[in-house]
């Protein structure tokens, strides 16, 4: 199994919908939770930190699920700047080694 | 603030030359990191430092080597450049912060 699964998609998200999507991770002892944006060719950017609780900016929603071992984000009222890739970071077993998963198109259609 | 900055952002090789790509960082984080992504493949481990004079392998260190000899520093030697290593490489820091990336190298191995 993997570290760090996503599904590529791609996502075709129409504007103004929501869509959501998971990574499943595959130690039970990863500690670190984040979100990144990647545009094409471009560096990934830090787009959240997943805690525990879980945690909402503006209109994306990241929740951690321990007992399946996933993470999840939500986008809302999709907009044409959403369009990226998503990928999903695991600071596995909490020793800053961060294993990434192959990230979630998403493509938002007018 | 310049965060993480890597040199050369793009660069030819012809099969069995050297280069050194490096990447600087000014946030004086103990972390960082040397990533590889190729398309379907998501974002690789290289090679990682946990502070100055420490190194260590990730994911797919075969043909590359590293040095940490100052902690703002991280390099990345190829000895003898093949075209399975025609990719683009991210430098990322970390302290307690999530990853910081610089902008990518470009690569191309003829």
């Amino acid at each position: 199994r993997k570290e760090v699964e996503q599904d590529p998609g791609p996502f075709n998200v129409p504007e103004g919908a929501t869509v959501a999507f998971n990574c499943t991770y595959s130690n039970s002892a990863s500690q670190s939770f984040f979100w990144y944006r990647q545009d094409c060719r471009k560096e990934p950017k830090l787009l959240m930190s997943v805690y525990s609780s879980g945690n909402e900016d503006g209109r994306f929603t990241a929740q951690l699920n321990r007992a399946s071992q996933y993470i999840s984000l939500l986008i809302r009222d999709s907009k044409l700047s959403d369009s990226a890739t998503y990928l999903c970071v695991v600071d596995l077993a909490g020793n800053n080694r961060l294993a990434f998963g192959k990230g979630n198109q998403v493509v938002v259609i007018p | 603030n310049a965060g993480v900055t890597q040199t050369p952002k793009f660069r030819v090789l012809k099969t069995g030359q050297s280069m050194t790509l490096l990447c600087a960082q000014d946030m004086n984080h103990e972390y960082m990191y040397w990533y590889r992504q190729d398309p379907g493949m998501g974002l690789r481990l290289i090679h990682y430092s946990v502070g100055e004079g420490t190194t260590a392998k990730g994911e797919v260190p075969d043909g590359y080597n590293v040095s940490r000899l100052k902690k703002q520093n991280f390099l990345l030697g190829l000895e003898s450049a093949a075209p399975s290593q025609t990719s683009v490489y991210f430098c990322a820091s970390k302290g307690d912060s999530p990853l910081h990336f610089g902008n990518g190298t470009r690569l191309t191995v003829t």
